[in-house]
């Protein structure tokens, strides 16, 4: 099946850096990727869709300047969250439908625990 | 806006017990509902998923959900857990083909042996 990779699966960086997250479909090809953040105990909230080749669209209260989102390729979009900050650590998921089979559901990524120093 | 309410936060049950998660949605127009399974320390994985036909879906590992229009309703059940079962589990609502899920704050299904 359909499946969704994300890197790094877990990264620890110091406050005011950068960190970029990859997220990667496999064998299928996605047009529209979904990023989402995961408190410890809470669900999973919607941060932007990506779309390939055109900007993000983010929900209300994300950060663009903060949460970058490229969609360079139709199997990549990366999250580079900027100048992290301790508040910014969180698990990020990201999700991916495969466009070409007609599936009808979203894939999910094992996430991405950023923690923040 | 649209949200998804999931009623049990925590729910600790022993093996073969019955299990019903309830799960309800604010959405008035056609939806696709889905529960998906978090097991410690692994990603989301779709447990099964409505889109339009029979209310009555059947997923993997023995879950079955109802979905019921009239109560904006899509609970999840199970009639006898295993230790195994023991996960978050959460309920995700989209409008439509294509668009993100929005999903319910989470159960922790706690089945002790």
């Amino acid at each position: 099946g359909a499946v969704v990779s994300q890197h790094p699966s877990w990264v620890i960086c110091k406050s005011g850096t950068s960190v970029k997250i990859e997220c990667r479909s496999l064998d299928f090809q996605a047009t529209t990727m979904f990023w989402y953040r995961q408190f410890p105990k809470q669900s999973l909230m919607l941060m932007a869709t990506s779309n390939e080749g055109s900007k993000a669209t983010y929900e209300q209260g994300v950060e663009k300047d903060k949460f970058l989102i490229n969609h360079a390729s139709l199997t990549l979009s990366t999250l580079t969250v900027t100048s992290a900050h301790p508040e910014d650590s969180s698990f990020y998921i990201c999700s991916a439908r495969d466009t070409t089979s007609g599936a009808n559901v979203l894939t999910f990524g094992a996430g991405s625990r950023l923690t923040v120093l | 806006a649209q949200s998804v309410s999931q009623h049990n936060h925590h729910v600790i049950l022993s093996e073969a017990a019955s299990l019903e998660l309830g799960c309800n949605y604010s959405y008035g127009g056609t939806v696709n509902l889905f529960w998906y399974v978090q097991y410690p320390g692994q990603h989301l994985q779709l447990l099964l998923k409505y889109f339009s036909g029979d209310p009555l879906v059947k997923g993997i590992k023995g879950f079955e959900a109802e979905f019921i229009k009239s109560k904006f309703s899509f609970n999840l059940r199970k009639p006898s857990v295993q230790w195994s079962d023991t996960a978050e589990y959460f309920c995700a609502v989209r409008k439509q083909a294509g668009t993100a899920l929005i999903f319910g704050k989470g159960t922790t299904l706690s089945v002790s042996s």
